[in-house]
C-alpha cells in the first residue's frame, strides 16, 4: 500500500530534550516536507527537500533540522524543544516531475512539550 | 495579512443540503488552486486541482476561481455525513522554486443526518 508513515504518532515531552520524529513514504517521491498545524493558523511549511541531500527552509524553520540521506526517510529533529512547538506535525511527499501539489501527507504527530 | 484566509467555521448543514467554502487570497500570483479535505486524526488528502480561473466539477464537488477577485469556492452538491471533515484551501505561484503550498485556516464542516 502506498503511504507515508510517521513516528511516533504522540509524544509528550520536557522542555530542551532532544528529539526525532521520522517519516518514511514507499512511493519513491523525490519531494518531502514537514508541516505543523496549528488552530488558526492552518498548515505551516517547516522544512522541504526536493532530493537526496537537498533541503531547504519553509516558512517557520526555526527550531527544527532536518536531513534527507535516503529518498525514503525524511526526519524532523528537534534539538532543544520548547512549549510553542507545541504541535500537530505532518510529514509529505510527492513526485517532483509532476504536481507537487498533489502531496500525500502522512498521519501526523502530536507533540506536547511541557 | 495572511496570504490565504478562509473562514474557520465550524458549519454545520443539514443532510442533502448544497455548502459553500470560501476562500480569499491577496497574492495576484498565485495560478493553482486545491482543496484538501482532512478527516478527524488524518492528513490532509488532495480533493479538487484547478488551474487559473474556471470551475471544476468532480461529482459532487465544484471548484471554482475568480482571479478577478482573488476568491476560490468549493461547493458540496447533497451533502452526506461522511463529507464531514476540515476543508482546506491552498494554492502556489508557478515560480519553479517555489514548489510549496500556502494554505488556509481551514473551514470544519459537520453534516448532520
Amino acid at each position: 500500500e502506498a503511504q507515508v508513515t510517521q513516528n511516533p504518532r504522540y509524544l509528550i515531552t520536557v522542555t530542551g530534550k532532544k528529539l526525532t520524529v521520522t517519516c518514511s513514504q514507499n512511493m519513491n517521491h523525490e519531494y518531502m516536507s514537514w508541516y505543523r498545524q496549528d488552530p488558526g493558523l492552518g498548515l505551516r511549511q517547516i522544512y522541504y527537500s526536493m532530493n537526496v541531500e537537498v533541503t531547504d527552509k519553509g516558512d517557520v524553520p526555526e527550531g527544527y533540522k532536518v536531513s534527507r540521506k535516503e529518498k525514503r526517510n525524511f526526519p524532523l529533529i528537534l534539538e532543544s524543544p520548547s512549549p510553542n512547538q507545541t504541535s500537530l506535525y505532518f510529514c509529505a511527499s510527492a513526485f517532483r516531475g509532476g504536481r507537487t501539489d498533489t502531496q500525500y501527507f502522512g498521519p501526523g504527530t502530536r507533540l506536547t512539550v511541557l | 495579512q495572511k496570504e490565504v484566509e478562509q473562514d474557520p467555521g465550524p458549519l454545520s448543514v443539514p443532510e442533502g443540503a448544497i455548502v459553500s467554502l470560501n476562500c480569499t487570497y491577496s497574492n495576484s500570483a498565485f495560478q493553482y488552486f486545491m482543496w484538501y479535505r482532512q478527516y478527524s486524526r488524518k492528513g490532509p488528502e488532495l480533493l479538487m486541482y484547478t488551474y487559473s480561473s474556471g470551475n471544476k466539477e468532480d461529482g459532487r464537488f465544484t471548484a471554482q476561481v475568480d482571479k478577478s477577485s482573488k476568491y476560490i469556492s468549493l461547493f458540496i452538491r447533497d451533502s452526506q455525513p461522511s463529507d464531514s471533515a476540515t476543508y482546506l484551501c491552498a494554492t502556489r505561484d508557478s515560480s519553479g522554486s517555489a514548489r510549496q503550498l500556502t494554505f488556509g485556516s481551514g473551514t470544519q464542516l459537520t453534516v448532520l443526518p
